[in-house]
C-alpha cells in the first residue's frame, strides 16, 4: 500500500493549462480504471472532481479532465482560474477492497 | 442535502483509545459503502478503512489493521471508527466520506482532529 507518486507542486498563470501526474503500479493505477481525483483547500472538505479515470461528477467544470496511460494517470486543468489554487490528490482502487491515495500536489495559480 | 459530520476527536495519550463518529444525513445511509480517510499534519490524504452497507464486510489499511475497527449503525445513520493502541503516527484529521460508486468518495465531512501526545 505505497502511496501513488505525484509531483509536490505545479504552477500556472490564469488562463493557462497544467497537468498533474499520478504514478502507481500494475496493482493499482495500471490494473483498474478506478482512478479518482480530489481538490482540497485548507479548512474545507475535499471535493470530488474526477472518477473512473476521466468522468466528471455533476457540477465540475469541463476545464477539469482526466486520463490514464499504463501505470500513470493525469489530471489536466485548462483555463486556470484563481479558485483552482488548491491541493490535488489522486486515488486508485488497489484491490481487496483497499484504496491508495497519491501524496498530493500543490497547485499555485500565479 | 447530503451531509456527513465527524465528531469525537481530541487529545489522547499514546497507547490510548478513541472512538470517532460520523453522522450522515440527506441520503439513504444504509445503501452506501462508507470510508474513513486521514491526513497527518503537513501530509497527504491516506485511506484508512471502509465498510459495506450492511456492515457484513470491511477492510483496512495495513497501518491500522488490528488496531482500528470500523462499524456502523444504520438505524442511527452513523459511522464509527474505534481506534486502539494509538501512537503519535496516528495524529491526523480524520475524514468520513461516502462512497459514490466506482471506488470514489463523492461527499466528505470537514474532519475531526485526533492528537496523540503525552
Amino acid at each position: 500500500q505505497s502511496a501513488l507518486t505525484q509531483p509536490r507542486s505545479v504552477s500556472g498563470s490564469p488562463g493557462q493549462s497544467v497537468t498533474i501526474s499520478c504514478t502507481g503500479t500494475s496493482s493499482d493505477v495500471g490494473g483498474y480504471n478506478y482512478v479518482s481525483w480530489y481538490q482540497h483547500q485548507p479548512g474545507k472538505a475535499p471535493k470530488f472532481m474526477i472518477y473512473d479515470v476521466s468522468k466528471r461528477p455533476s457540477g465540475v467544470p469541463d476545464r477539469f479532465s482526466g486520463s490514464k496511460s499504463g501505470n500513470t494517470a493525469s489530471l489536466t486543468i485548462s483555463g486556470l482560474q484563481a479558485e483552482d489554487d488548491a491541493d490535488y490528490y489522486c486515488c486508485s482502487y488497489a484491490g481487496s477492497y483497499t484504496w491508495v491515495f497519491g501524496g498530493g500536489t500543490k497547485l499555485t495559480v500565479l | 442535502e447530503v451531509q456527513v459530520v465527524e465528531s469525537g476527536g481530541g487529545l489522547v495519550q499514546p497507547g490510548g483509545s478513541l472512538r470517532l463518529s460520523c453522522a450522515a444525513s440527506g441520503f439513504t445511509f444504509s445503501s452506501y459503502w462508507m470510508h474513513w480517510v486521514r491526513q497527518a499534519p503537513g501530509k497527504g490524504l491516506v485511506w484508512v478503512s471502509q465498510i459495506n452497507p450492511d456492515a457484513s464486510g470491511s477492510s483496512y489499511a495495513d497501518s491500522v489493521k488490528g488496531r482500528f475497527t470500523i462499524s456502523r449503525d444504520n438505524a442511527k445513520n452513523t459511522l464509527y471508527l474505534q481506534m486502539n493502541s494509538l501512537s503519535a503516527e496516528d495524529t491526523a484529521v480524520y475524514y468520513c466520506a461516502r462512497d459514490g460508486g466506482s471506488y470514489s468518495a463523492d461527499y466528505w465531512g470537514q474532519g475531526t482532529l485526533v492528537t496523540v501526545s503525552s
